[in-house]
């Protein structure tokens, strides 16, 4: 089975432009994370889906930031406008309650805004 | 800021040798899970312990959740290096929302 897939893997941009991260989640589950990991921050939850529904957004850092799941198998992460601060690797994750609802990590998208 | 305090943030160790990671919570754990990274990679899922005192092992990895689910230990046995990574303890504290740990840097020395 396929994990958890994410593009782009890599994504260079100057500040002030337009970047869309994607993710497809693991066939089945409802569950759907978007997190950044930095060295001073460490790992951070963004955003939390369930049925493609948005539950807390409290960790989307501000309005730059913007994340929809329009379906079950697709979400997207944008920052617009980019800035240099937003470099980082953003994580997708996805899980299925099943009792232990543990999340599975994406490859993720290594991030660098010149 | 971190909820979950991992010791050592980093150690070396001799192929062969064993080692172990700490992961302290002031707070009860609901879930504990165990994560490996290796540079530029994502997360890789290791073990999940929910009850105290529970113990589980993969391979020559075992994870332990303490009585009172406030701690819980990543042992290795017998290193070899592709036991090389970042080892990071993420924790169950609200509904969904899992806090990791900052993660402890393991190289295993040839």
């Amino acid at each position: 089975d396929a994990g958890v897939i994410q593009s782009p893997r890599h994504e260079v941009t100057e500040m002030g432009q337009e970047v869309t991260l994607r993710c497809k989640p693991i066939s089945g589950h409802n569950s759907l994370f978007w997190y950044r990991q930095t060295m001073m921050r460490g790992l951070e939850l963004l955003i939390y889906f369930n049925n493609n529904v948005p539950i807390d957004d409290s960790g989307m850092p501000e309005d730059r930031f913007s994340a929809k799941m329009p379906n079950a198998s697709f979400s997207t992460l944008k920052i617009q406008p980019s800035e240099p601060r937003d470099s980082a690797v953003y994580f997708c994750a996805s899980s299925f309650p099943s009792g232990s609802e543990t999340q599975y990590f994406g490859p993720g998208t290594r991030l660098l805004v010149l | 800021s971190q909820e979950l305090e991992q010791s050592p943030q980093s150690l070396i160790v001799q192929e062969g040798k064993n080692l172990t990671i700490n992961c302290t919570s002031s707070k009860t754990l609901y879930g504990l899970y165990w994560y490996k990274q290796k540079y530029g990679e994502g997360l890789i899922f290791l073990m999940m312990l929910q009850k105290g005192g529970e113990e589980k092992s993969h391979e020559k990895i075992t994870a332990k959740l303490d009585e009172k689910k406030q701690q819980s230990s990543l042992h290795i046995t017998a290193s070899q290096p592709s036991h090389a990574g970042i080892y990071l303890c993420g924790a169950d504290l609200d509904d969904y929302k899992l806090s990791f740990g900052a993660g402890t840097t393991v190289t295993v020395r040839a």
